[in-house]
């Protein structure tokens, strides 16, 4: 079955520094998401993107905060200069058509510490 | 603002037991979606079960079925036979449309532990 992949599935960091998080979505998908866990918290969705563009993002998705698809099967989260309060679990997730109640389908995460 | 509560952070069963984790949400949307994700150690989330607000039968999907009180807002997520395989973190989650896109809030999830 498809599976939506993420890389690195750990990072480590220093303040102040750049990090590129990828993803794979499934590959007829066309809906992207980003969401974030801090340790103890919920899940936030941070940002939607469709047909090379942001549909949607949270207060938390700050001008720090970048994606991209560059290549037409990878999905990036960038966050430009790191701090400390970005360390936590990253998720991408994919859907294949828009509506509400579309399933979306979620990567393993990527555990970003910034030190 | 649409917020889900998971008031049991952690929990345990015995095997072939049934356990019930519990969610409230809240929402001014009249047109809502409910889910619950289950993410074993170290893996990803997966979809367990789903729930459209405007349909009044409970969804069931083998072993797993759930309790939706819309008057109540509560949606909880009924385990039955557990078996080892369950041990996971289970989110509940609620989708509205806003902005042209579909939002995902999750609850802090339950910790569930189904023991031999």
């Amino acid at each position: 079955e498809p599976e939506v992949t993420q890389t690195p599935s750990h990072q480590v960091t220093q303040m102040g520094q750049e990090v590129i998080l990828r993803c794979v979505p499934i590959s007829n998908h066309l809906y992207f998401y980003w969401y974030r866990q801090i340790l103890g918290q919920k899940v936030e969705f941070l940002v939607s993107f469709y047909n090379n563009e942001i549909s949607e993002k949270s207060e938390i998705f700050d001008d720090q905060f970048s994606v991209e698809r560059p290549d037409g099967s990878n999905f990036t989260l960038k966050i430009r200069s790191t701090k400390l309060e970005d360390s936590a679990m990253y998720f991408c997730a994919s859907t294949q058509i828009r509506g509400a109640g579309e399933t979306q389908y979620f990567g393993p995460g990527t555990r970003l510490l910034v030190l | 603002a649409q917020t889900v509560t998971q008031s049991q952070p952690e929990m345990s069963v015995q095997e072939a037991e049934t356990v019930t984790l519990s969610c409230t949400y809240d929402t001014s949307e009249s047109n809502y979606y409910l889910f619950w994700y289950k993410q074993p150690p170290s893996r990803q989330m997966i979809l367990v079960i789903r729930q459209e607000a405007y349909k009044q039968q409970n969804a069931t999907e083998n072993r797993f079925s759930v309790n939706f009180q819309k008057a109540a807002k509560s949606f909880s997520l009924k385990i039955s036979d557990s078996q080892l395989g369950d041990t996971a973190m289970y989110f509940c989650a609620f989708m509205f449309q806003e902005g042209g896109s579909e939002k995902l809030v999750f609850g802090k999830g339950t910790k569930l532990t189904v023991n031999p």
